[in-house]
């Protein structure tokens, strides 16, 4: 079993919508969760720390569950901008694992 | 500051070759980090370090050297190129304790 999984998608939505996807990790010790951004080969661009009590950074939204080892990140009122690659990352002992990344596209 | 900087951008080689990828980071972090990516299957760890003079394996080592004799410099060095090893490579840096990972634009290898 991968130690970090995605669903790989793509998850194609209109402007304006709001797209939802899930991270899940298999080390119940992880301590430290990321979402990074990449853009077309381009290099990964942190987007959110993961914060056990959630964190919103405006139209986004990170949650922890740890009872069910995963993470998510939702997006609202998509923008065109938001079409990228997002790779969840979970960190043991500054050591990071990816996922292989949910692809977002956002349609006009 | 320059960030991370990875040379070369692209690179071809041939089966056997061996050449080093260079990555060198202005932050003065002590964290440096290697890894792969192929589709489908995300960033792999190949080789990280805690600090000058310390470095250690992480998922994927195999067929890479790594040395850190300065905080600034953290080159990967393929030992005799397998097409298995066509990827990009991407080198990132830290501080201790700190959420962020800043990472060089890659180095896309080919093998033949």
């Amino acid at each position: 079993r991968k130690e970090v999984e995605q669903d790989p998608g793509p998850f194609n939505v209109p402007e304006g919508a709001t797209v939802a996807f899930n991270c899940t990790y298999s080390n119940s010790a992880s301590q430290s969760f990321f979402w990074y951004r990449q853009d077309c080969r381009k290099e990964p661009k942190l987007l959110m720390s993961v914060y056990s009590s959630g964190n919103e950074d405006g139209r986004f939204t990170a949650q922890l569950n740890r009872a069910s080892q995963y993470i998510s990140l939702l997006i609202r009122d998509s923008k065109l901008s938001d079409s990228a690659t997002y790779l969840c990352a979970v960190d043991n002992d500054y050591k990071l694992s990816f996922g292989a990344g949910t692809t977002v596209t956002v349609r006009a | 500051n320059a960030g991370v900087t990875q040379t070369p951008k692209f690179q071809v080689l041939k089966t056997g070759q061996s050449m080093t990828l260079q990555c060198a980071q202005d932050m003065n972090h002590e964290y440096m980090s290697w890894y792969r990516q192929d589709p489908g299957m995300g960033l792999r760890l190949i080789h990280y370090s805690v600090g000058a003079g310390i470095t250690d394996q992480g998922e994927v080592p195999n067929g890479y050297n790594v040395s850190r004799s300065t905080t600034e410099d953290f080159p990967l060095r393929l030992l005799s190129a397998a097409p298995s090893q066509t990827s990009v490579y991407f080198c990132a840096s830290s501080y201790p304790g700190s959420d962020e990972q800043y990472f060089g634009p890659g180095t896309r290898l080919t093998v033949t």
